[in-house]
């Protein structure tokens, strides 16, 4: 079975100060890999997802699938960063389901 | 305003009774989504459809039903068979074929709190 590994529930972090938000999975196939982001008041939104490659918002995650991690990074966290992040797993014949994640509350202190 | 609406916001229910969660998406999706939303356990799926008149078992089925008698529409049904229904609940939708269906929509969700 698939599973998605948060560990961190919480995360607070000061602004301009490096941000890793952890991911970990299990998953014995190739699995695309997505982090979803919502922000106070607003839906849950997708933030990327591994195979774009992307920088959003200043975030990156880079898959590594020899230590099953998908961690997601900001060199400079800024206040507007703070929300709750979820990281989500797809793959093999799970066609359209994702497991996600417990979520990672990250507070950025001015 | 394009997107998918839940309603109610709040809902509230004795013990025993059935109740239907709304949700509705005008971004004609062919893909319609039903999560659970608990306190330290992410979101889990209830229930999904990929097309109208057909749906899947999610993680969580038990205790749930739902119908999708329109591409627009995907209302869920909590039972009074299931144990633990105070939630929060959110619906999603996406197009499909399947890789682009990883990107889903949420709606704003539906806190449900029943004693």
């Amino acid at each position: 079975a698939q599973r998605v590994t948060q560990p961190e529930k919480l995360l607070s972090v000061f602004k301009g100060a490096p941000v890793e938000l952890k991911c970990n999975y299990s998953y014995s196939g190739s699995p695309e890999l997505f982090w979803y982001v919502q922000y106070s008041r607003q839906r849950l939104q997708l933030l990327l997802r591994h195979i774009s490659r992307e920088s959003i918002k200043g975030f990156t995650a880079d898959l590594n699938k020899g230590e099953t991690s998908f961690h997601l990074k900001k060199p400079f966290a800024q206040e507007e960063d703070s929300a709750m992040y979820y990281c989500a797993l797809a793959g093999g014949t799970s066609y359209g389901k994702l497991t996600f994640g417990q979520g990672t509350i990250l507070t950025v202190h001015p | 305003d394009g997107g998918i609406t839940q309603s109610p916001k709040y809902l509230f229910r004795k013990e025993g009774q059935n109740v239907t969660l709304s949700c509705e998406q005008n971004l004609n999706h062919d893909a319609m989504y039903w999560y659970r939303q608990d306190p330290g356990q992410g979101l889990r799926l209830i229930y999904y459809s990929q097309i109208v008149n057909d749906f899947q078992k999610g993680d969580i089925a038990e205790g749930y039903s739902v119908s999708r008698e329109k591409k627009e529409s995907f209302p869920l049904t909590v039972t009074s068979a299931q144990k633990n229904p105070t939630a929060f609940y959110l619906c999603a939708s996406s197009i499909w074929p399947v890789r682009e269906s990883y990107e889903q929509y949420f709606g704003p969700g539906t806190r449900l709190t029943v004693t």
